[in-house]
């Protein structure tokens, strides 16, 4: 069974459409992340939940909004996306959010394309 | 800023021989990951090393870290041809952090 799932790996959009990413995780962990990793390859972290709840938001456009359910679950919603967005976006869980349980798990990756 | 810097951007051997790669970051930290991506993949963690550690070793990887010197390096010794991936360096930020910052990572490719 996969860890961390994510669907769908692959998406083909216009601009200004809305999207959805979903993310589950079996692994019974705490902590759920999304990373967006841009084409030089840079991972930068958009947003953390610790049990359904937001602890990191870094700064991303209030287009994109995380759901998270329950703790198994985080799904990423982008608004109006934009040719910008375009990138791979990655789901990543781990036991707790600091210290030496910060080991994270990640999903296999969407590749998001925005023509 | 982004916290860790792998160097080389990217690294070409032949299969058998080792690679390292080496991490700076800029502020203190509670521990330091390593993590690889295969093309076309998520991250995969390898090994953590924690501040207080020097050295670490899981296989045949071995793992060093410097605070006094903010650097890390990451050894692979006798490469194979499934070692060709990408290889990330991930900091927390110190006391009260509660995220990973990544590098830019480098690039192995290792040639049968």
């Amino acid at each position: 069974d996969t860890a961390v799932s994510q669907t769908p790996k692959y998406l083909v959009t216009q601009m200004g459409n809305d999207k959805s990413i979903k993310c589950e995780q079996n692994l019974g962990h705490d902590t759920m992340y999304w990373y967006k990793q841009d084409s030089k390859k840079f991972l930068k972290i958009m947003f953390s939940y610790n049990n359904k709840e937001l602890i990191i938001n870094e700064t991303v456009p209030n287009r994109f909004s995380p759901k998270s359910p329950d703790k198994a679950h985080l799904n990423l919603h982008i608004n109006s996306l934009e040719l910008g967005d375009s990138a791979v976006y990655f789901c990543a869980s781990s036991p707790l959010i600091s210290g030496a349980k910060n080991i994270q798990y990640f999903g296999a990756g969407t590749r998001l394309s925005v023509l | 800023s982004q916290q860790g810097e792998e160097d080389p951007q990217a690294l070409s051997i032949q299969e058998g021989e080792n690679a390292t790669m080496n991490c700076s970051y800029k502020t203190s930290i509670n521990n330091l990951q390593w993590y690889r991506q295969n093309s076309g993949r998520g991250l995969v963690h390898l090994i953590l090393i924690r501040s207080n550690e020097r050295e670490k070793h899981s296989g045949r990887l071995r793992v060093t870290l410097d605070t006094s010197k903010k650097s890390s390096s990451l050894l692979i010794t006798a490469s194979r041809a499934a070692d060709t991936a990408s290889y990330f360096c991930a900091t927390d930020g110190g006391a009260g952090s509660y995220q990973l910052t990544f590098g830019k990572g480098t690039k192995l490719s290792v040639i049968p």
